[in-house]
């Protein structure tokens, strides 16, 4: 148990389908991250939120938008997605306190594996 | 560039042996944080060690221990007596150190990670 929850565990879509994966940390963290992990490719930041701000967003294409309601929240809306889009989302939490340096020790949920098909 | 390398993609042991993981990185940065988490079949990334740039002494903790030199640039992570549990795949990482709203962030640069099996 590493206090970051995700759900669904397991989710099928088509590429006209609307889903979403939703992240719940219990760490009291103020920072969240989704990565992206496919096969044979290291793991990809994808959108890190600290003090429920965006702070990055690497480069990832529109159909994959973002929420954090809260520091505890994160979702990954999906919409039209590609069959490439298939991987593993894992989501993560970290301190990110406001004046202490934070050294990236990242807390990882147990993923959402997406297939698209 | 940031860059994490890992060079043994899948690496095969007999219960007991001593097995070492590689990780050799690149940065600009003169305060950064390496990392090693462990992938377990069930897919959650868990934490193992965090070694920050000025410090260069050696861990260890119970089977495992870790190996920094920075002057190869390299952080290899070494399981003595491996167990069938540690079968998994093991990721290397590299911090940098940046700054913004709200207090800084530690993004982290992933290797494409090592698999090991562990046979009885």
């Amino acid at each position: 148990e590493t206090g970051v929850t995700q759900t669904p565990r397991h989710l099928v879509m088509g590429m006209t389908n609307k889903k979403s994966l939703k992240c719940e940390q219990h760490l009291g963290h103020n920072a969240m991250y989704w990565y992206k992990q496919s096969a044979k490719k290291p793991l990809e930041l994808m959108f890190v939120y600290n003090f429920k701000e965006q702070t990055e967003n690497n480069s990832v294409p529109s159909r994959f938008s973002p929420e954090c309601p809260n520091s505890s929240h994160l979702f990954l809306h999906l919409h039209t997605l590609q069959p490439e889009d298939s991987a593993l989302y894992l989501c993560a939490s970290s301190l990110g306190v406001t004046g202490t340096v934070n050294t990236g020790e990242l807390f990882f949920g147990e993923g959402s594996r997406l297939t698209v098909l | 560039a940031q860059k994490v390398t890992q060079a043994q993609t899948e690496i095969s042991v007999v219960e007991k042996e001593d097995v070492t993981l590689d990780c050799v990185y690149e940065t600009r940065d003169t305060t950064y944080y390496l990392f090693w988490y462990k992938q377990p079949p069930s897919g959650e990334l868990v934490f193992l060690i965090r070694r920050n740039s000025f410090d260069e002494q050696n861990e260890i903790s119970g089977r495992y221990s870790w190996n920094f030199q920075k002057s190869t640039s390299s952080f290899n992570f070494t399981i003595t007596a491996s167990q069938v549990v540690d079968s998994a795949v093991y990721f290397c990482a590299l911090s940098e150190t940046r700054w913004g709203y709200g207090g800084s962030q530690g993004n982290l640069i992933f290797g494409k990670g090592t698999k090991l099996s562990v046979k009885p």
